[in-house]
């Protein structure tokens, strides 16, 4: 089956830095790009990064460039995002998501499956 | 980026009627080279992880029940449940993956009435 697994997730101070980690089984891990979503409480969704398979190449939304860090180890099956300065604004569900599909060429970003999320507070 | 849209904001539907969503983007997400329409529609219930439901705009995901059903093309998108079942109760978003920002539509509510 395939699974994913957020944790780290918690309550932080404006400006203090969290690591969220997602563990992956019942799949290749290192053949997948991975992203990480977030969903601030009643909201809706919201990409934040993304990660390509060997971990050479990563893309972030505008409002994460420069504070988030994303990155992932394909020897222990795992993805993380570092968050740094965080914010209020940056108070979320946090979810792992893998890429849809992809083959020898390509990679194609639905997303499926997602992890069950991890809640970031931050908040004074 | 591509701004997602959807309409309506939320929706209620009898059981066992029709229950229609509306997606649009702000610029085409129809790949060319292999003529396909980089959209997917999710499914979220309270607590839980949004779910895929259909992707390429009209594929549905495996074990997704052929009562949903995706079309649409260029910027202009519908998901139908063509008979609303109980389960169904959700909020409904649909995705661009034409080009990053990868973004989603505000979301769609369906109740049963």
């Amino acid at each position: 089956e395939v699974q994913l697994v957020e944790s780290g997730g918690g309550l932080v101070q404006p400006g203090g830095s969290l690591r969220l980690s997602c563990a992956a089984s019942g799949f290749t891990f290192s053949s997948y790009w991975m992203h990480w979503v977030r969903q601030a409480p009643g909201k809706g969704l919201v990409w934040v990064s993304r990660i390509n398979s060997d971990g050479s190449t990563t893309n972030y939304s505008d409002s994460v460039k420069g504070r988030f860090t994303i990155s992932r180890d394909n020897a222990k099956n795992t993805l993380y995002l570092q968050m740094n300065s965080l914010r209020a604004e940056d108070t979320a569900v946090y979810y792992c998501a893998r890429t849809g599909y992809c083959n020898s060429s390509n990679c194609y970003n639905w997303f499926d499956p997602w992890g069950q999320g991890t809640l970031v507070t931050v908040s004074s | 980026d591509i701004v997602m849209t959807q309409s309506p904001d939320s929706l209620a539907v009898s059981l066992g009627e029709r229950a229609t969503i509306n997606c649009k983007s702000s610029q085409s997400v129809l790949n060319r080279s292999n003529n396909k329409n980089f959209l997917a529609w999710y499914q979220q219930k309270p607590g839980q992880p949004p779910k895929l439901l259909i992707y390429w705009a009209s594929t549905r995901e495996s074990g997704v029940p052929d009562r949903f059903s995706g079309s649409g093309s260029v910027t202009d998108f519908t998901l139908t449940i063509s008979s609303l079942q109980a389960e169904d109760v959700a909020v409904y978003f649909c995705q661009q993956y034409y080009s990053v920002p990868f973004t989603f539509g505000p979301g769609t509510k369906v109740d049963i009435k």
